[in-house]
Formats: structure tokens, sequence, C-alpha cells
């Protein structure tokens, strides 16, 4: 069974301070890491894909890296807002069968 | 261009009913999936179809069943409703290689079963 595992579970921060967390997964047989921020009582939306080992990717005041050899990603967030607070996913996918297998996510409160 | 849809958006079951919940998308979009969410489990893949025609098992099958009635539709189906199924159930596609493509969710559909 693939295990994604992501840290921390929550975080609180408040306004203007700068956070980053973790997702794990599997090493082997790696094809993609998807980031998805999921506000409640809404639908996950995507972040970015992730293909290459040393990747790096930015939307606006947020940013991943990617290291596919000892698997893991980060998810940094620049000068958090409150509208930032959200569940942060991953996923990860091991093959072309196009199975994504998300983790238990991140969920991410700032305080004004 | 509405994306991903699904209904009913809430539902309320007894033990032993059944009911099947729709997934319809407009993107012309080669996968579909259901998946779960429950408190503390993250989205769990409950089936998935890769392309039109073919359906495969993802992480929690048991007691759903599902078909891809076209390119378009995926439906999940619930033959003998469960409290343990209580859930949020959400329906997502991806135009192809989850390689490069993102899913997109739909709104979701809120289960209880007394």
């Amino acid at each position: 069974i693939l295990n994604v595992e992501q840290s921390p579970q929550s975080l609180h921060v408040q306004e203007g301070d700068s956070t980053n967390f973790t997702c794990s997964f599997p090493s082997s047989n790696f094809y993609a890491l998807h980031w998805y921020r999921w506000e409640t009582a809404k639908s996950p939306e995507a972040l970015f894909v992730m293909t290459l080992n040393g990747d790096e990717k930015k939307k606006g005041r947020i940013s991943a890296t990617l290291n596919t050899k000892e698997g893991y990603s980060y998810l940094y967030i620049k000068g958090s807002q409150p509208e930032d607070s959200a569940t942060y996913l991953c996923a990860f996918t091991g093959g072309a069968t196009n199975k994504l297998i998300f983790g238990t996510g991140t969920l991410l409160a700032v305080q004004p | 261009n509405a994306g991903v849809t699904q209904t009913p958006k809430f539902q309320v079951l007894k033990t032993g009913q059944s009911m099947t919940l729709q997934c319809a998308q407009d993107m012309n979009h080669n996968s579909m999936y259901w998946y779960r969410q429950d408190p503390g489990m993250g989205l769990r893949l409950i089936y998935y179809s890769a392309s039109e025609g073919t359906t495969d098992k993802g992480e929690v099958p048991n007691g759903y069943n599902v078909s891809r009635l076209n390119k378009r539709e995926f439906s999940l189906r619930l033959e003998s409703a469960a409290p343990s199924q209580t859930s949020v159930y959400f329906c997502a596609s991806i135009s192809g290689q989850a390689s490069f493509y993102e899913q997109y969710f739909g709104p979701g559909t809120r289960l209880t079963v007394t």
C-alpha cells in the first residue's frame, strides 16, 4: 500500500508569518506530485503538478519544491494572509494508471 | 462550462437503502474518479475510470459499484447503505495523464446513513 504523509497535521500562524509544510511519498516509480488547496465547504483546487526532481513552482506567494530521490516535497507560503487559511493536500501518482493517492492534508489557520 | 457537477448535494438514507450518486463533466476529460472524505482521513479513492469503458478499484471499493456511462458521466452506486458509508463524496476528472494535468473536483455530495 502506497503511503503519502503530510506534516504537520495542523498549523496556526499569525498574519504576515511565512510557513512551510511537508509531503512525503514513495521515491520508487515516481510519476508526479500534486498540491491542492481546499477551503472549508468548497472543493479542492489544484495549485501545482510537479514531475521533475529539483522542480520548483510558484504561484503568487505560494511555492513548492520537489525531491523525488528522497521522496519529499515542501510547500511554502510567504507572508501568510487570512485568506490562505485552508487545508493543503498533496497527492502522489506512482505509475501510468492515473491513480492519485492523497495525503491527509495540513490544516493552516492564519490569524489576523 | 459547468466543470464537474454532482447530484444530489445532500442525501439521508436509512441502513439498507440503495442510491446512485451522479457525476458529469463537460470538459471532455478522459479519466474520472470517486473519492470519499472522512475527518482525519483525507481523500480516499473509491473507484476510478481511466477512460471510457474502463473502471478500476481504488483504496476503499467495498460496498460500492460504479458505471462509466459515457465519456461525460461516472456514477457511484451504494447497493445497501451502511452507517459506515456516511461521508462526503467527491467526483473528480482529469484531461490526460496525471503526470501533467491537475484534477478538477465537483462540489461534493454529503451523505448520511442512519
